[in-house]
């Protein structure tokens, strides 16, 4: 069984400051990983995804995120937060090895101050 | 493109009452999920279908909850009889195929309050 591990629930950031979300992944197999934000009232986006191309992967928005097998980890990361960022965000694991059940963390709510 | 459609979009019951979700995917979207979203939490898969055939449903509560893809297209989410504890956001999501690295397209979901 595979399991997503978001390690913060709640973020607060200034506006221009770095932001890091941070997820941790348990799998048998090597799992696809995704983030997908949720704005307040709206529905969830794909922010980015991780496909073994290349272990940095860039999103919209400015986003990346680093794929570490060692450490289990596919932190997600901004080098200057907007206002705009605040949201829900969530770190989800597709099970590989033929059945592709996903599997989402709890989230992490962005707060980002003026 | 037209996005995943749900209706409907809010929805008040009495425990006990039963009370049915429907969604639409994408056109051409071969996978299609059903999540239960409780304030506060990640999203839960419920129901995962490949075409009409379920591709896991171990965390659907099978006494009181079921859901049907017939035709592969359109799907139905059914509550019977529902419970305090049903109260959340049940999502529709749908992908393109049976796949690794298919990105999932969520629709606004059904926000359900059992009193």
């Amino acid at each position: 069984a595979q399991s997503v591990t978001q390690l913060d629930s709640h973020v607060s950031v200034s506006e221009g400051t770095p932001v890091l979300l941070r997820c941790n992944y348990s799998s048998s197999y090597s799992p696809s990983l995704f983030w997908y934000v949720q704005h307040p009232n709206k529905g969830l986006q794909l922010l980015l995804k991780y496909t073994s191309a290349a272990t940095l992967v860039k999103g919209i928005n400015g986003f990346e995120a680093e794929f570490k097998k060692s450490e289990t980890s596919f932190h997600l990361t901004k080098p200057s937060a907007h206002m705009s960022d605040a949201a829900e965000y969530f770190c989800v694991a597709l099970q590989s090895g033929g059945s592709y059940i996903p599997t989402f963390g709890r989230g992490t709510s962005l707060i980002v101050h003026p | 493109e037209a996005g995943v459609a749900q209706s409907p979009r809010y929805k008040i019951i009495e425990k006990r009452q039963s009370v049915a979700f429907w969604c639409n995917p994408i056109s051409g979207h071969a996978t299609l999920y059903w999540y239960q979203q409780i304030l506060g939490q990640g999203p839960k898969l419920l129901i995962q279908f490949q075409n009409n055939g379920v591709v896991d449903d171990s965390q659907l509560p099978k006494d009181r909850f079921s859901a049907e893809r017939l035709k592969g297209v359109d799907s139905t989410l059914k509550i019977q009889p529902a419970k305090l504890e049903d109260s959340a956001v049940y999502l529709c999501a749908s992908s393109l195929a049976f796949a690794p690295y298919n990105e999932q397209f969520f629709g606004p979901g059904t926000r359900l309050t059992v009193l």
